[in-house]
């Protein structure tokens, strides 16, 4: 039971430049979420899935797209990538949505970098 | 909109003491409260939740309260010892938002 795996764990982009952050979950979970992290600023939610074929902006979606590609699965994509979107980007799941009390479990999370 | 609150960056201890870390929210009444522990590297893990119907919960040498008239949950760790060092975050319901809202956590250092 690997719980939620991300790939990959290191990347660096030049500016304009295209990439699509993976996360899988095997814990049979409904909802996923993209976050991410910045020194000062905490996690802040990019996109988040409450169900298979549902996604639902957060509170930094700009620049992000998403996939939720099956239950396992939700995709974060840049598609032109801006120096201001280096940071740590977590994936997270969770047996139902967070708003009714179920707790997230978070991947190891992708460090990227923009130059 | 909420505003959630972590009143220290970071706080140092002695090992042994009881740490004490502070979650303060606003515009908002959640309908229960989450801590998590982040360690340098690696994604947050959930330690503890508490409804809004609950003055306290325990678990082991962790307690967390809730005051919904404060506005303001506090996380105790007793006995501290230096694996208890990490970064500790509070996170309340987002609401019909179906997410969460994670302060910006607090790092706690106990040293031996």
């Amino acid at each position: 039971n690997a719980g939620v795996t991300q790939t990959p764990k290191f990347q660096v982009l030049k500016t304009g430049q295209s990439m699509t952050l993976q996360c899988a979950q095997d814990m049979n979970h409904n909802s996923m979420y993209w976050y991410r992290q910045d020194p000062g600023m905490g996690l802040r939610l990019i996109y988040y899935s409450a169900s298979e074929g549902t996604t639902d902006k957060g509170e930094v979606p700009n620049g992000y797209n998403v996939s939720r590609l099956n239950k396992r699965e939700f995709s974060l994509r840049l598609e032109s990538a801006a120096p201001s979107q280096t940071s740590v980007y977590f994936c997270a799941s969770s047996p139902r949505l967070a708003a009714i009390g179920d707790t997230q479990y978070f991947g190891p999370g992708t460090r990227l970098t923009v130059l | 909109s909420q505003k959630i609150e972590q009143n220290s960056e970071a706080l140092n201890i002695q090992e042994g003491k009881t740490a004490t870390l502070t979650c303060n929210y606003t515009n908002y009444s959640p309908a229960y409260l989450q801590w998590y522990r982040q360690d340098p590297g690696r994604g947050p893990v959930f330690l503890l939740l508490i409804r809004e119907n609950e003055k306290e919960k325990r678990k082991e040498r962790l307690k967390v309260t809730f005051d919904t008239t404060l506005k303001q949950s506090l996380f105790h760790i007793t006995a501290s010892q230096p694996a208890d060092s990490a970064t500790y975050l509070c996170a309340l319901d987002g609401g019909s938002q179906g997410n969460l809202i994670f302060g910006k956590g607090t790092k706690l250092s106990v040293k031996p």
